[in-house]
């Protein structure tokens, strides 16, 4: 497809459980974002990668949260021993380049823990 | 603390209206900022955007205001119609992080009646 693409749409996991969430971005976008939108809220900066830069993991909550991108493609984000307070929605956007402009974002993925 | 203030969760308004959605910031260091649009089991999508060197920008029914010294802006939908209905995000870019990292406000839920 055309668009931002991330699996599972929906996540129901036990607490304490380790989940994995998948992101595929537009290809030939560099730039590849983590936000997740939890009930009520706003939308919260997680991750964010650029190229073969470092990333920027400031908006990481915990130690427990922690995102790859492999090949400068596809990014997993990895949740350990999720806790019920890691319930939302999580939201991919990648960009052409980063910096100014609009990002992209996919359907999400639901997770609900137990 | 919320950068990014949207302080009315919901807006309700008649087809053919004008609609006036509000968003408050508090960083100065915001240089950028746009609107998203987002339906049900939906990721965002972008709507418009402004620059902090402008005050106005319009976009066919959609005009974006910026007032830096209230650090205010808000968006105008004229005419308002049914396929308007969805939740408005406000979001800014701090010109001193993450290129492309953007905080959002926690949306405002429009409803467009016939």
């Amino acid at each position: 497809g055309a668009g931002v693409s991330q699996s599972p749409s929906n996540k129901v996991t036990e607490k304490g459980k380790d989940v994995e969430l998948r992101c595929d971005p537009i290809s030939g976008h560099t730039a590849l974002y983590w936000y997740r939108q939890s009930l009520g809220q706003g939308l919260e900066f997680l991750i964010y990668f650029q190229g073969n830069s470092a990333p920027d993991k400031s908006g990481l909550p915990s130690d427990r949260f922690s995102a790859e991108r492999t090949g400068g493609s596809v990014s997993t984000l990895t949740i350990q021993r999720t806790q019920q307070e890691d319930s939302a929605v999580y939201l991919c956007a990648s960009s052409p380049q980063g910096g100014v402009g609009e990002l992209f974002f996919g359907e999400g993925s639901r997770l609900t823990v137990l | 603390d919320q950068q990014v203030k949207q302080n009315s969760p919901s807006l309700s308004v008649q087809e053919g209206r004008i609609s006036i959605l509000n968003c408050d910031y508090t960083n100065s260091m915001f240089d950028y900022f746009l609107w998203y649009k987002k339906y049900p089991a939906e990721g965002p999508t972008f709507l418009i955007s402004i620059s902090s060197i402008k005050d106005k920008n319009e976009d066919g029914r959609f005009t974006v205001f910026l007032n830096k010294s209230a650090k205010h802006l808000s968006l105008h939908i004229v005419p308002s119609q049914p396929g308007d209905s969805a939740v408005y995000f406000c979001a800014a870019r701090d010109r001193g992080s993450t290129l492309g990292r953007l905080y959002f406000g926690r949306g405002t839920q429009l409803t467009v009646w016939p």
